[in-house]
């Protein structure tokens, strides 16, 4: 089956830094997407890897690495408006996207 | 506004009642996809069109459920019979898809709908 797994829930203080994590185990790999989810709205799309290594995007950076059927979001310097759910997306070999159940992200004082 | 667009944003019915929701992709888009989600959950992938083609339903969708791209550009998700349990948000989302590059999928702002 395919399945992704991320931490259902994580707290963090405005300022810091928080890595989010995500493994996959799919069928094939064809890339790798996070999305950011505010409470009631729809997703917006944040990253995308393909080849191993870190892609940085200001205060957020995205980790891959195939061989470890791992991923990691890295969101820096911490505003309350980052709290929100965060969710990876694999590309399979079908070029399906298979969503994993996002990662809510709590940002306090 | 140039973003995906739907309508309603919410929708109250009782069981039993047919609905249909509405998808205006950002145009020049060739790919529509439509997505349920639930609280706590991912997206869950219903079905996506290329253009007016149909290339893709989940094996997990009732019969209840279709839908429709007649032009290539808009998008309209319909249930019939409505159940307790298909009370979810209705994500539509647009990509343009170009042979060997990423296909990424930008949301409108969903359809919330609530079935009594």
């Amino acid at each position: 089956g395919q399945n992704i797994d991320q931490p259902t829930e994580m707290t963090a203080t405005e300022g810091a830094i928080v890595q989010i994590n995500c493994t996959y185990q799919t069928s094939g790999f064809n890339g790798l997407f996070w999305y950011q989810q505010h409470a009631g709205e729809a997703p917006t799309f944040l990253s995308y890897n393909v080849l191993d290594g870190l892609e940085e995007k200001g205060r957020f950076s995205s980790f891959l690495s195939r061989s470890k059927g791992y991923s990691y979001l890295l969101l820096k310097e911490l505003q309350m408006k980052d709290s929100a759910s965060y969710l990876c997306a694999v590309i399979d070999s079908n070029y399906q996207l298979i969503w994993g159940a996002g990662t809510k992200l709590i940002i306090k004082p | 506004d140039t973003g995906v667009s739907q309508n309603p944003r919410h929708k109250i019915t009782k069981r039993g009642q047919n609905v249909t929701f509405r998808c205006d992709p950002i145009s020049e888009h060739n790919r529509l996809y439509w997505y349920r989600q639930t609280l706590g959950q991912g997206p869950e992938f219903l079905t996506y069109f290329q253009n007016e083609a149909q290339l893709e339903k989940s094996r997990l969708l009732s019969d209840r459920f279709s839908a429709e791209r007649p032009k290539g550009s808009f998008s309209t998700l319909e249930i019939q019979r409505t159940e307790q349990g298909d009370s979810a948000m209705y994500l539509c989302a647009s990509s343009l898809f170009l042979a060997g590059e990423v296909d990424t999928q930008y949301f409108g702002p969903g359809t919330r709908l609530t079935v009594l």
